[in-house]
């Protein structure tokens, strides 16, 4: 049973630049969370997909978008990067109505 | 405004003692509480959760103690072990639906041996 998969694993952008990031829920999971978590911090919600559409949205600008597939995989997408966006992006995801999420092992962008 | 505190950013614990970490968060409205443990290069790893509805959870070595009236949390760890060695995130919400998680800034535990 495949537990949650990001790709990539690293990523060098400059500012400016626009990335896209992706996520694999578990198998059997329906909703997806991403978060943001910089150094020394603990993860940031960035927002929750469920059923293709966007359920729940953390503190974040619309820089920041996503998408969910029909087969519930999901996209990150951040435009216009900026150095602060350099972070560690994981991934949950979990079954509606279900308290615990599983996570990725997460994609580290470094925005130079 | 930071809803979830873990205000021990470190622990240093002996191995075959116990570790307490501890947790506050300040939002009424969360009814579900979680630690995550995370080594460094991979995501963080469900351990234990409680509901509001209990005060103590317990699985295997790893209990959770929740105050409500104090709006504090703890998990406690026995016997501790080198392999517990991780950063520890504690983590709350409102149940349900489509619930965001809210993390604390978390504490590093170093189990010596």
């Amino acid at each position: 049973d495949a537990g949650v998969t990001q790709s990539p694993t690293h990523l060098i952008k400059t500012r400016g630049q626009q990335v896209t990031l992706r996520c694999s829920p578990k198998s059997g999971h329906d909703t997806v969370s991403w978060y943001q978590q910089a150094l020394g911090q603990g993860p940031q919600f960035i927002f929750q997909y469920y059923e293709e559409e966007e359920r729940q949205r953390g503190n974040f600008p619309d820089r920041f978008s996503g998408h969910q597939f029909p087969n519930y995989s999901s996209e990150l997408n951040v435009n216009a990067l900026l150095l602060g966006d350099s972070a560690l992006y994981l991934c949950a995801s979990r079954l509606v109505g279900y308290n615990e999420q599983f996570f990725g092992p997460g994609t580290r962008l470094t925005v130079l | 405004d930071q809803q979830v505190k873990q205000n021990s950013p470190s622990l240093s614990v002996q191995e075959g003692r116990i570790s307490i970490l501890n947790c506050d968060y300040t939002n009424s409205m969360f009814d579900y509480f979680l630690w995550y443990k995370k080594y460094p290069a991979e995501g963080p790893t469900f351990l234990i959760s409680i509901s509001s509805i209990k005060d103590k959870n317990e699985d295997g070595r790893f209990t959770v103690f929740l105050n409500k009236s104090a709006k504090h949390l703890s998990l406690h760890i026995v016997p501790s072990q080198p392999g517990d060695s991780a950063v520890y995130f504690c983590a709350a919400s409102v149940s349900g639906g489509y619930q965001k998680v809210t993390f604390g800034t978390g504490t590093k535990l170093q189990v010596i041996p």
